[in-house]
C-alpha cells in the first residue's frame, strides 16, 4: 500500500495568512493526488484533484502543486471558513489512501 | 446536480452486521466508481473499498477484507456497504462519494467528488 504522510500535523494561523500544507507519498504517483477539506459533522469537500486542477466552485485561493512523491497545497490568503482539517489522497493505485491530515486553526 | 443520499443512523451490537446505502439522487452513478470511507471519532479518513457499478468489481482496502462487502443496483443508482462481525473500534461516520473515473484508467477511482452527508454507525452492547 501507498503511504500517505503530512506535515505539519497541525499549524495555527490568522485570517489573511498565506497557509501551506505538505504531503509526501511513499512511492512515487505521478500526479495523482488530490486535496479535501473536512469540517465537524460535514462531508468532506473535494478542493483539488490531480495534484493541481482546482475543484469546479472552489475559491482561487486554493492551490496545489507537486509531482512524483511531494506534493503541496497552499492557500493565498486564510478565510475564517477555511480553519478546518485538510488531507491529501493518492489516486495513484488500491488501496486508496489519505494523509494524517493537517488541522488548520486560529491563532 | 447529482447529490448523494445515505441512509440513517444506526446502533449495532458486538458480532452484528449493518448494511449503509448511497444513493444518486438527481442523476445516476452509471459511469462513476463509488468509494467508501470511514472516520473513527478522534480519527482520520480511512478508504474501506469502492465498487463501479457498470463493471460489477468491488475493490477492499486489506484491512476490512473478509468483513465488509460493497454491492451496487444499477437500477436504482444504489450502492451499499456492508461491514459484519462488528466492534466497538467500527464506531465511526461511513461516508459513500462519487469518484469519477479516467478514461485512460477504466477502473480507477480517480478523485472524489459527491458526498454523502455520512451514516453514523455505533457499536455498543
Amino acid at each position: 500500500d501507498i503511504q500517505m504522510t503530512q506535515s505539519p500535523s497541525s499549524l495555527s494561523a490568522s485570517v489573511g495568512d498565506r497557509v501551506t500544507v505538505t504531503c509526501r507519498a511513499s512511492q512515487t504517483i505521478s500526479s495523482y493526488l488530490n486535496w479535501y477539506q473536512h469540517k465537524p459533522g460535514k462531508a468532506p469537500k473535494l478542493l483539488i484533484y490531480a495534484a493541481s486542477s482546482l475543484q469546479s466552485g472552489v475559491p482561487s485561493r486554493f492551490s496545489g502543486s507537486g509531482s512524483g512523491t511531494d506534493f503541496t497545497l497552499t492557500i493565498s490568503s486564510l478565510q475564517p471558513e477555511d480553519f478546518a482539517t485538510y488531507y491529501c489522497q493518492q489516486s495513484y493505485s488500491t488501496p486508496l489512501t489519505f494523509g494524517p491530515g493537517t488541522k488548520v486553526d486560529i491563532k | 446536480q447529482v447529490q448523494v443520499v445515505q441512509s440513517g443512523a444506526e446502533v449495532k451490537k458486538p458480532g452484528s452486521s449493518v448494511k449503509v446505502s448511497c444513493k444518486a439522487s438527481g442523476g445516476s452513478f452509471s459511469s462513476y466508481a463509488i468509494s467508501w470511507v470511514r472516520q473513527a471519532p478522534g480519527q482520520g479518513l480511512e478508504w474501506m473499498g469502492g465498487i463501479i457499478p457498470i463493471f460489477g468489481t468491488a475493490n477492499y482496502a486489506q484491512k476490512f477484507q473478509g468483513r465488509v462487502t460493497i454491492t451496487a443496483d444499477k437500477s436504482t443508482s444504489t450502492a451499499y456497504m456492508e461491514l459484519s462481525s462488528l466492534r466497538s473500534e467500527d464506531t465511526a461516520v461511513y461516508y459513500c462519494a462519487r469518484a469519477p473515473r479516467e478514461l485512460e484508467r477504466p477502473y480507477s477511482y480517480f478523485y472524489m467528488d459527491v458526498w454523502g452527508k455520512g451514516t453514523t454507525v455505533t457499536v455498543s452492547s
